[in-house]
């Protein structure tokens, strides 16, 4: 059971937009502003596609955004890609001695 | 460019140990905290501890505490990741993932290290 609860799946078309939600408590979401997503696709190293909620880092494309409301983090992709079709996991900061809580992780596909 | 280099595959017997690591290159090894993170087949990921590379200090998850041990070598910028008194459920993949410069979050992260624990 992880920490964070995310949708196991969700799909889309390309050129459609999709939002996954990330669910935690006022421990570690609704606590720090620090919550962060990755990209995992076979065979490559996980890829940080959000930072700090809403901070893309250099070289992500700005299709990735994401949001925070209490203790529920969102993911925004818009324009969907066929190479956006990845597990997408979210993460947050929890304090010590927890220090950082994942997401069980959301299979994206694009139909 | 910032590079995570993990070793091979490991398969494993219960009751043993095992030593992953995970070299760097490309940036300053020493000026990065270094995490580990496993994800076991099917489940979410899971935090197992960080290390200070320029310190050595340590800290790990409750759940690891006692049968993990995460070391460095500034002469090599490699970072290891022993996980003792194997068990099944240890199946996983293991990765190592440098911790943004002030921030809380991941920015370069290893390919990944599958530990099979099986008799």
């Amino acid at each position: 059971q992880s920490a964070l609860t995310q949708p196991a799946s969700v799909s889309g078309s390309p050129g459609q937009s999709i939002a996954i939600s990330c669910t935690g408590t006022s421990n570690d979401i609704g606590a720090y502003n620090v919550v962060s997503w990755y990209q995992l696709q076979p065979g490559k190293a996980p890829k940080l596609i959000i930072y700090d909620v809403n901070e893309g880092p250099s070289g992500v494309s700005n299709r990735f955004s994401g949001s925070k409301s209490g203790n529920t983090a969102s993911l925004t992709i818009s324009d969907l890609q066929p190479e956006d079709e990845a597990d997408y996991f979210c993460c947050s900061y929890a304090g010590t001695p927890t220090y950082w809580v994942f997401g069980g992780g959301t299979k994206l596909t694009v139909l | 460019q910032e590079q995570l280099e993990q070793s091979g595959a490991e398969m494993k017997t219960p009751g043993a140990s095992v030593k992953v690591s995970c070299k760097a290159s490309g940036y300053n090894f020493i000026n990065y905290d270094i995490s580990w993170v496993r994800q076991a087949p099917g489940q979410g990921l899971e935090w197992m501890g960080w290390m200070n590379p320029s310190s050595g200090n340590t800290d790990y998850a409750q759940r690891f505490q006692g049968r993990v041990a995460m070391t460095r070598s500034t002469s090599t910028d490699t970072a290891y990741m022993e996980l003792r008194s194997l068990r099944s459920d240890d199946t996983a993949m293991y990765y190592c993932a440098r911790r943004r410069r002030s921030g809380w979050s991941f920015d370069s992260w290893g390919q990944g290290t599958l530990v099979t624990v099986s008799s």
